[in-house]
């Protein structure tokens, strides 16, 4: 199985502030074939189901703000929110769809410092 | 808009059998694009892939679980369903069904993608 471990496991961050959660796999997650990066971020708030940010690693859902972005290829995965908001309070998933079993990551918890 | 909704018992018995059904509104279950898939949250944890479906049958799990975990689907309903047999206390958690993205077969191996829709999740306790 493809292991996903994320860091830090909570990040408190000011408003306004930049916010930066790391996610790597133990594999890589880059198929060759097409060169993409099979990565998602979802954000999961307090009684919600997760939802979807990003795939592709970087390619952001329909409706996200433009100041969450995904970076990284390979191992290593960077979601970056530029400037946080009170309602960006939540955890944040990676996930990888690269190779049986689809496998999350712990979870990263962003709090308001 | 698409949605989806589990149903089922929120309490099962150790031993027995989990049951839960995910109904699809808003769109075709049996559309080629898309696979059905289930995943489950224990309290304050993280998540956890159980097993995914497609349209017409082909079922995938996680072989953590595979030895007791069966998804179907019922296409005249657009519905489909998780059974997850022989349970214990770690089985409690929440159950989300959701869709995949999407997928794709290459070298005969089938990569599905990742979950684009989620249901609201229902809480199932095992306890007698």
């Amino acid at each position: 199985d493809i292991v996903m471990t994320q860091s830090p496991d909570s990040l408190p961050v000011s408003l306004g502030e930049r916010a930066t959660i790391n996610c790597k796999s133990s594999q890589s997650v880059l198929y060759r074939s097409d060169n993409k990066n099979y990565l998602a971020w979802y954000q999961q708030k307090p009684g919600q189901p997760p939802k979807l940010l990003m795939h592709w690693a970087s390619t952001r859902e329909s409706g996200v703000p433009d100041r969450f972005s995904g970076s990284g290829s390979g191992t290593d995965f960077t979601l970056t929110i530029s400037s946080l908001q009170a309602e960006d309070v939540a955890v944040y998933y990676c996930q990888q769809y690269h190779s049986a079993p689809i496998t999350f990551g712990q979870g990263t918890r962003l709090e308001i410092k | 808009q698409l949605q989806l909704q589990e149903s089922g018992p929120g309490l099962v018995k150790p031993s027995e059998t989990l049951s839960l059904t995910c109904t699809v509104s808003g769109g075709s279950i049996s559309s080629r694009n898309y696979y059905w898939g289930w995943i489950r949250q224990p309290p304050g944890k993280g998540l956890e892939w159980i097993g995914t479906i497609y349209y017409r049958g082909s079922t995938y799990y996680n072989p953590s679980l595979k030895s007791r975990v069966t998804i179907s689907v019922d296409t005249s309903k657009n519905q489909f369903s998780l059974k997850l047999s022989s349970v214990t206390a770690a089985d409690t958690a929440v159950y989300y069904c959701a869709r995949h993205g999407g997928g794709i077969t290459t070298f005969a191996v089938v990569i599905i993608y990742y979950f684009d829709y989620w249901g609201q999740g229902t809480l199932v306790t095992v306890s007698s």
